[in-house]
């Protein structure tokens, strides 16, 4: 069984469009995360939840919201897709919050905007 | 901005131990460090953390130096799959766990 899935694995979509990124996780952990890789291989923090209460929040452009419907769920919106939106979107998990913990990261999702 | 210091690149020959090295001069009392790696096209993949003591698991050991100033990763027998970008990472130990990336090593392994 997957440790931390998303769907989906590849997105194309145009310039202006409204796109959801999904995550699970299904290790029982309280606290999940978004990262973003860019072309240039620069993986950052973009959100992070615990226990379905928003505890990290980037300088993220606000056109995305990140939603946990419950703690084993952190799904991403965007709205108005651009083309400096493209790139590879990981989700993680961690058993709790705090630097002892380590993060288990999903198999990431490439977003290009077209 | 990442708090450690890595080199840009290192070769490993197959079946020899990969020994990466990690500078975090600034690192503090309550701050761990952290080893992950990514696999081309892959999520990155937790390795190994440690605050002070050596430690040692099933992947790896980690080596920390003991005024905590640097660290190495040792995997001791690498093998072609360990070809990736390995990241030494410093966090607080305390309410939050944001990662912070630097831009890693890439260990290749040959042959």
């Amino acid at each position: 069984d997957t440790a931390v899935s998303q769907t989906p694995k590849y997105l194309v979509t145009q310039m202006g469009n409204d796109k959801s990124i999904k995550c699970e996780q299904n290790l029982g952990h309280d606290t999940m995360y978004w990262y973003k890789q860019d072309s240039k291989k620069f993986l950052k923090i973009m959100f992070s939840y615990n226990n379905k209460e928003l505890i990290i929040n980037e300088t993220v452009p606000n056109r995305f919201s990140p939603k946990s419907p419950d703690k084993a769920h952190l799904n991403l919106h965007i709205n108005s897709l651009e083309l400096g939106d493209s790139a590879v979107y990981f989700c993680a998990s961690s058993r709790k919050t705090g630097g002892s913990y380590e993060q288990y990261f999903g198999p990431g999702t490439r977003l290009t905007v077209t | 901005d990442a708090k450690t210091t890595q080199p840009t690149s290192m070769d490993c020959a197959e079946g020899r131990a990969a020994n990466l090295p990690c500078n975090h001069s600034t690192i503090s009392g309550n701050e761990y460090v952290y080893w992950y790696r990514q696999i081309h096209s892959q999520g990155p993949q937790y390795i190994i953390h440690g605050l002070k003591n050596n430690e040692t698991n099933e992947m790896a050991s980690l080596i920390i130096t003991e005024d905590r100033k640097s660290s190495t990763l040792i995997l001791p027998h690498a093998t072609l799959r360990d070809t990736a970008v390995y990241y030494c990472i410093v966090i607080y130990g305390g309410a939050t766990n944001k990662l912070i990336f630097g831009t890693g090593t890439l260990l290749a392994v040959q042959p």
